[in-house]
């Protein structure tokens, strides 16, 4: 079935240090994928998306592109913050509609 | 404000108790949804409407009754839970695929 695999967490890093995040999928068909960030003791906000492959999403500094030809669609930040400390969630749909289907979130910790 | 608006946003009850959650959309959207997020585990999703029709139900076990009176209000009705069903519960809606979900900040249920 269709299913969405992370990088097992938590990942530590200091300020301003690069992040990736990886994220791969299986899916039957061409679906739209999407990162959700949940800052301790809230809920999911839809960080960025992409609906069809090469698409790069972005938004805070974060980037992730579309690769169909490696079912990926890969989290990174050039210069992360103390405030980018949460829990991050790679997520797929299809277009045609049906369910979001979540990998098991990454944790990021950010030090000073 | 994410437009989905949880409440209340914490709760603690005792096993014989009744509470319910509410959860409430002023976004226009045709679907609601109702999540538990337990600590170390994946996000599971409980229940789905569509057009206030229960479309989907995961195998909940009935101590939880979800409720639609209308497209823009979900209740999750508790009665005689166990401790183990101390979670965060998040609510989300959507309409159509692409745009992805809008999540509510969730309750945090204690059940002791």
């Amino acid at each position: 079935g269709d299913s969405v695999t992370q990088m097992e967490g938590p990942v530590t890093l200091s300020e301003e240090a690069f992040l990736t995040i990886n994220c791969t999928y299986t899916a039957t068909g061409y679906p739209s994928l999407f990162w959700y960030v949940q800052y301790p003791g809230e809920g999911l906000q839809l960080l960025l998306k992409a609906t069809k492959a090469d698409d790069k999403g972005s938004n805070k500094g974060f980037e992730a592109t579309y690769r169909k030809e490696t079912t990926s669609f890969h989290l990174e930040k050039g210069s992360v913050q103390v405030s980018d400390s949460a829990v991050y969630f790679c997520a797929l749909i299809y277009n045609q509609g049906g369910k979001l289907i979540f990998g098991q979130g990454t944790e990021l910790s950010v030090k000073p | 404000e994410t437009g989905v608006t949880q409440t209340p946003r914490h709760l603690v009850m005792g096993m014989t108790n009744k509470k319910s959650l509410k959860c409430e959309q002023h976004l226009g959207h045709n679907a609601m949804y109702w999540y538990k997020q337990s600590a170390k585990k994946p996000l599971e999703l409980m229940f789905v409407y569509n057009f206030k029709e229960q479309t989907e139900n995961n195998s909940v076990p009935s101590r939880f009754s979800p409720e639609c009176p209308n497209s823009s209000h979900l209740f999750l009705h508790l009665h005689t839970l166990q401790p183990e069903d101390s979670a965060l519960y998040l609510c989300a809606s959507s309409q159509g695929a692409v745009a992805g979900y809008t999540f509510g900040s969730g309750t945090r249920l204690t059940v002791v």
